[in-house]
Order: C-alpha cells, then sequence, then structure tokens
C-alpha cells in the first residue's frame, strides 16, 4: 500500500529557530510537494518537486525552502520560523496524473 | 493563477437528504481531483475525473465534470452520518504538474 510518512504529527518550536519538516514516500514517485493547511484557506502550495535536486515555488514561498537530494525523501526547511507559519503542514507525492498521496500532516506551533 | 472556488463552504443536512457540492475553476483543465478530509486526518483521493462529461460514482458520492462550464459537482445521495468530513476539490492545468485546491466544504450529515 502507498505510504507517505511524515517525520512529525506535532512540533513546537521557538521564533527565530530553523525548523526541518521531512517527507519519506515509497512508492517511487516523481512528484512531491508540501501544502500549509489553514482554515479557511483550504491547501495552499509551498513548493514543489518533480525530480530529483529539482523544485518549483508555489504560490506561497517566501519563509520558506526544500531539498530533495533523494527520490524518495523532500524537506521542508523554515529558515527563521516566525509565528505566522503556525500551521498543519501536509506533504504529498504523485506519479504523472494520478491522484496525490498525502502524508498525516505535521501541526506545527511558533512559540 | 488557477483559483477554484468551491460552494458551498459549510453545509449542514439531515440523513436521508441529497445535495450537491460545486467547485468552479478559472482556467482550462483535463484533470479534476475530489478528495476527502476526516477531522484530525489527511486527505484521502475519491474520485479522477479526466475529461469532459465523466461521470464516477462510488456509493453515495457522484462527482461529474463540465470542462466547457469549468464546473464539477459531488452529488450526496442519501447521506448518512459517515459521510461527515470535509471535501476538497483540486485541479492541475493543462501545462503543468500544479495542483491547485478549493477552499474545501465541511459537510455535516445530522441525524
Amino acid at each position: 500500500d502507498v505510504k507517505v510518512t511524515q517525520s512529525s504529527r506535532y512540533l513546537v518550536k521557538r521564533t527565530g529557530e530553523k525548523v526541518f519538516l521531512e517527507c519519506v514516500q515509497d512508492m517511487d514517485h516523481e512528484n512531491m510537494f508540501w501544502y500549509r493547511q489553514d482554515p479557511g484557506l483550504g491547501l495552499r502550495l509551498i513548493y514543489f518537486s518533480y525530480d530529483v535536486k529539482m523544485k518549483e515555488k508555489g504560490d506561497i514561498p517566501e519563509g520558506y525552502s526544500v531539498s530533495r537530494e533523494k527520490k524518495e525523501r523532500f524537506s521542508l526547511i523554515l529558515e527563521s520560523a516566525s509565528t505566522n507559519q503556525t500551521s498543519m503542514y501536509l506533504c504529498a507525492s504523485c506519479w504523472g496524473g494520478q491522484p496525490q498521496h498525502f502524508g498525516d500532516g505535521t501541526r506545527l506551533s511558533i512559540l | 493563477e488557477l483559483k477554484v472556488e468551491q460552494n458551498p463552504l459549510f453545509l449542514s443536512m439531515q440523513e436521508g437528504k441529497n445535495y450537491t457540492i460545486y467547485c468552479n475553476y478559472s482556467t482550462t483543465s483535463d484533470r479534476l481531483y475530489w478528495y476527502r478530509q476526516d477531522p484530525g486526518k489527511s486527505l484521502e483521493s475519491l474520485f479522477v475525473l479526466l475529461s469532459n462529461g465523466a461521470v464516477k460514482q462510488e456509493g453515495r458520492l457522484m462527482a461529474s465534470l463540465d470542462t466547457k462550464a469549468r464546473l464539477s459537482t459531488l452529488h450526496i445521495t442519501a447521506a448518512v452520518h459517515d459521510l461527515s468530513a470535509t471535501y476538497f476539490c483540486a485541479v492541475v492545468t493543462s501545462t503543468g504538474n500544479q495542483f491547485y485546491f478549493g477552499t474545501g466544504t465541511s459537510l455535516t450529515v445530522i441525524p
């Protein structure tokens, strides 16, 4: 069965910290995505990647960066966390035109 | 930028009733997805609609796509409590792999 694993379900960090969110998929998918989900705003795309070492900005990339050194792993980095980055973060992967498979999400709180 | 609008945002309906959720999008697309999200959980793929006039059905849910009107509908027949969840539509542009999500419809089925 398809599996997308996010490293933490809940995470609490302090303002100014560098934060790493990890996502691993076991399906050999080419495409991987990071979203944040906020009430009333749906899912907003932060970054996506369609191949190793390739990345594309989504709609809200400011304050974030990503890394994809291996096909199965896509990391989201908050360079200097701020309180407005408190949110639910969802990782997803897919192959071609197939539906995305989502991880369980990381609820991140920045204090 | 492709915009995706869902309505209604909130829907409270009685068991046994029928209702329709609408998903409008702003530019040409040939792929539309419906997802379900239970509280505290991640998104689960329901349907993929790939062509004009496509119709998919699973249990009490039926989804359709009209690419000329840029409209998809998710019809709920004889609602039951287990259908209570948030439903998202998502569209992929014809030129790329970026998914654009609607804001979601929060459905509550009341006994």
